[in-house]
């Protein structure tokens, strides 16, 4: 079975400052891992992903994350928070068939002026 | 283009009462999701879709039935609502390939009294 962790459920920081979100998986074969953004009323918005290339993935909004196969993590950051930063963040996993995803339990980033 | 849209955006039910949550795409890919999302548990996925005619279980199908009767439209039914189902109901789908990138509904906010 495969699960996710997200290691904080609230995290703040100062706009400006460095955003580390962080993620571990667990899973019995090479996964597929992502991070999504949900801002307050909306659905969820795909911002990066890893499918077994490069390990350290960009994605959109100047975040990015890197694949650590040894520590089985995939932390989420981005040097300089932005006010508009602030939303809650999910990570999921999921096997080659992308026929189940599983979600972290979130974690909502406020950004302090 | 409107993606994922999803009907009703809130709906508040009585204990024992069914109704049935639509989702329809106008993207054309085969796989498509219902997630439930609670506070503090991430989303869990209800039930998925790999193609028109097929449905399988995710981690938490009990007390929902769904329908995939053609490719842009699956729904999702409460037979008998109970206030445990009270949560955000987002359905999803999954543009293939390379892409494997999951789209979201803006969700339907669902009470049961």
């Amino acid at each position: 079975a495969q699960s996710v962790t997200q290691l904080g459920s609230h995290v703040s920081v100062s706009e400006g400052a460095l955003v580390l979100l962080r993620c571990n998986y667990s899973s019995s074969v090479p996964p597929y891992l992502f991070w999504y953004v949900q801002y307050p009323n909306q659905g969820l918005q795909l911002l990066l992903k890893y499918t077994s290339a490069a390990t350290l993935v960009k994605g959109i909004n100047g975040f990015e994350a890197e694949f650590k196969k040894s520590e089985t993590s995939f932390h989420l950051t981005k040097p300089s928070a932005h006010m508009s930063d602030a939303a809650e963040y999910f990570c999921a996993v999921s096997k080659s068939n992308f026929n189940k995803f599983y979600f972290g339990s979130g974690t909502k980033l406020n950004v302090k002026p | 283009n409107a993606g994922v849209t999803q009907t009703p955006k809130f709906q508040v039910l009585k204990t024992g009462q069914s109704m049935t949550l639509q989702c329809a795409q106008d993207m054309n890919h085969n796989s498509m999701y219902w997630y439930r999302q609670d506070p503090g548990m991430g989303l869990r996925l209800i039930y998925y879709s790999a193609s028109e005619g097929t449905t399988d279980k995710g981690e938490v199908p009990n007390g929902y039935n769904v329908s995939r009767l053609n490719k842009r439209e699956f729904s999702l039914r409460l037979e008998s609502a109970a206030p445990s189902q009270t949560s955000v109901y987002f359905c999803a789908v999954l543009a293939g390939g390379s892409d494997n990138e999951q789209f979201f509904g803006p969700g339907t906010r669902l009470t049961v009294l």
